[in-house]
């Protein structure tokens, strides 16, 4: 199995501030992923995240407004940057290991 | 591109009732078919996966079949429990971005007594 923590847990911000939420796994991963789920719908993902390499982004995301950052292969931020309420979501990471991806416990977001 | 359609919720059961969440799918190749659980206020769990046609994934009294000819992977359990309530994803992984899951929109299951 593999054990992820994410920080914050939660957190209520302002329009047009920028939250980075970051996801520790405890061992080496080589790709780590993050999801958005937005209130009442599923998972969507947003982009995988390679150590020493840019971050590969979805189809309706990009960098600018969902900077990635992968410093080490236990590691990785998400930020979210100028937030509007649409940006209200759930954002997980997650790993694959041994065949089987294992998610983050979420960091949900309210922009007010 | 690959997609999954779920059975729309929130199902309310009897606790003992049989459970069925239908669950399709569209993809190129053939896919890794999963179901994820979220039970309330935890993190999404793997409940089970199908890795081809015919297999059956099953854990906690609950099963599913990769139906290849029918692209389905529906959710069955034979009694279900009060603690079974949580929210259910089908999921897919295709062959080539191998991780990448694609998610249905989730079916919210109620058990009560």
């Amino acid at each position: 199995s593999a054990v992820i923590s994410q920080k914050p847990s939660r957190d209520i911000c302002q329009r047009g501030t920028s939250l980075t939420i970051q996801c520790q796994v405890d061992s080496q991963v080589t790709m780590m992923f993050w999801y958005r789920q937005q209130p009442g719908q599923s998972l969507t993902l947003i982009a995988t995240a390679n150590q020493g390499s840019e971050a590969t982004y979805e189809s309706g995301f990009v960098i600018d407004k969902f900077p990635i950052s992968r410093p080490n292969l236990t590691f990785s931020t998400l930020t979210v940057s100028n937030m509007s309420p649409e940006d209200s979501s759930i954002y997980l990471c997650s790993v694959t290991r041994g065949g089987e991806q294992f998610f983050g416990p979420g960091t949900r977001l309210t922009v007010l | 591109g690959d997609s999954v359609t779920q059975m729309e919720g929130p199902v309310t059961l009897s606790e003992e009732a049989f459970l069925t969440i239908n669950c399709t799918y569209t993809a190129t190749g053939y896919p890794s078919l999963f179901w994820y659980v979220q039970y309330p206020g935890e993190g999404l769990q793997l409940l089970l996966k199908a890795t081809k046609a015919d297999d059956k994934g099953s854990n906690k009294g609950f099963e599913a079949t990769y139906r290849k000819e029918t692209t389905s992977f529906h959710l069955e359990k034979g009694s279900v429990q009060v603690s079974d309530s949580a929210v259910y994803f089908c999921a897919l992984s295709d062959l080539i971005t191998a991780s990448k899951l694609t998610f249905g929109t989730g079916t919210r299951l109620q058990v009560t007594l």
